[in-house]
């Protein structure tokens, strides 16, 4: 079936390094991308969002990639800070239930090592 | 300015009573959605609403949950005679347009024993 997941469940990394974390997902009619960071005990934060007409996007600290060919969708925080421990999220807007709406997946922990 | 705000914090409740959960959104926003979300789990859209469209009630999982927004900003989750699986965090947003950006709650921490 449809769904939007991600390929590794937990990541752990030194403060300083890169991160990578990854989200594949199966609706190639679906047109736009979340992250979103979720600390304990906190709702979802929105990161940065991407559409489907691009391949790249760049925030603060933060870059989300998209390849649409292999349905697959990164994002890359640069210069990993212990404040960016959290629990990371995509989200991709499909049609479900007869209706659009956006998908979460389930999450990959990331947990920076000082 | 003020973010999407949910009341209770917390709620401990016996099985098979009934709980009611506030969500103010973000003034100005037309989109509300629940969701909710078990320990480690992802989130799991339960309904949203749209400015005075009927509210899309897909995601509900059984005729035990309704919600209702009233002059299109309070909204309340009501779930009957709650059950032990209904223990999750359940999560409120709301976005200017629909789907796209949400702005998340802290959520409601429910707890049926």
């Amino acid at each position: 079936g449809e769904s939007v997941g991600l390929h590794l469940p937990t990541l752990s990394v030194q403060e300083g390094d890169n991160s990578i974390i990854n989200c594949a997902y199966s609706n190639s009619a679906s047109d736009y991308f979340i992250w979103y960071k979720q600390e304990s005990g906190k709702g979802p934060q929105f990161i940065i969002d991407i559409r489907s007409n691009m391949d790249k996007r760049q925030g603060q600290r933060v870059t989300v990639l998209l390849n649409k060919t292999v349905k697959h969708l990164s994002l890359q925080i640069a210069a990993t800070q212990p404040g960016d421990s959290a629990v990371y999220f995509c989200a991709e807007r499909a049609y479900r239930g007869g209706s659009e709406k956006l998908v979460f997946g389930k999450g990959t922990k990331l947990t920076v090592n000082p | 300015g003020a973010g999407v705000s949910q009341s209770p914090s917390n709620k401990v409740t016996e099985k098979g009573k009934d709980v009611e959960l506030r969500c103010d959104p973000i003034s100005g926003h037309t989109a509300l959605y629940w969701y909710r979300q078990s320990l480690g789990q992802g989130l799991e859209f339960l309904i949203y609403f749209q400015g005075n469209s009927a509210p899309d009630k897909s995601g509900l999982p059984s005729d035990r949950f309704s919600a209702e927004r009233t002059g299109g900003s309070v909204s309340t989750l009501t779930i009957q005679r709650t059950q032990q699986e209904d223990s999750a965090v359940y999560l409120c947003a709301s976005s200017l347009r629909e789907n796209y950006e949400q702005y998340f709650g802290p959520g409601t921490r429910l707890t049926v024993t």
